[in-house]
């Protein structure tokens, strides 16, 4: 079946510092890719998305391109903030608002002053 | 963007007890709900997948009798865990579809004693 796979985390980075959270997918289609965000105590926000191969998703200064020939969603902010420590997920999804999510296992980053 | 409020936000309840949760779409309708499960520091498992005026759809593995889902209006989706035991401690999430998008609750976290 279909998966989603991503780093392990935690991820530890200093304020200002570049970040990239790498996400992979199998599918036997071509899906939707996603990347939701859970703050603490809080519940998943859409984050970015990308419907079809080279597309580029990108929202709060984070961006992520659709590459169809690495299967690959790979999350990068060019500097971090402390307010983005958070819980990252990649998902995917064939018919965005009519299936439900497949979701990676989540990367937990700490950004630190 | 659309809003999806669940309640209870927390619930603690004695083992063999029944707790209802809610989940709304605010501001818009939906069709169709799914219900997920997160399990401290890991992914989002689909439950199920709840349409209005039709039966609810579940995943393998999870007990629809156990699990009761309520899809009564294009805003209104409840889950019912009936017979609530410890091991049913978790953290539920719901998301409504809004606009080609999956939209999700701030979740609810149930402790059973």
């Amino acid at each position: 079946g279909d998966s989603v796979t991503q780093m392990e985390g935690p991820v530890t980075l200093s304020e200002e510092a570049f970040l990239t959270i790498n996400c992979t997918y199998t599918a036997t289609g071509y899906p939707s890719l996603f990347w939701y965000v859970q703050y603490p105590g809080e519940g998943l926000q859409l984050l970015l998305k990308a419907t079809k191969a080279d597309d580029k998703g990108s929202n709060k200064g984070f961006e992520a391109t659709y590459r169809k020939e690495t299967t690959s969603f790979h999350l990068e902010k060019g500097s971090v903030q402390v307010s983005d420590s958070a819980v990252y997920f990649c998902a995917l999804t064939y018919q965005p608002g009519n299936t439900p999510l497949v979701f990676g296992k989540g990367t937990r980053l700490s950004v630190i002053a | 963007g659309a809003v999806v409020s669940q309640h209870p936000s927390w619930v603690i309840c004695k083992s063999g007890t029944s707790v209802k949760i809610e989940c709304r779409s605010l501001d818009f309708q939906a069709t169709t709900m799914f219900w997920y499960r997160q399990f401290p520091k890991q992914s989002l498992m689909l439950m199920a997948t709840s349409n209005e005026g039709s039966k609810a759809t579940y995943e393998q593995g999870v007990e629809k009798d156990k699990f009761l889902i309520n899809h009564a209006s294009l805003t209104l989706s409840t889950l019912t865990v009936t017979s609530a035991h410890p091991e049913d401690s978790s953290f539920y999430i719901c998301s409504a579809n809004s606009q080609m998008t999956q939209y999700f609750g701030p979740g609810t976290r149930l402790t059973v004693l």
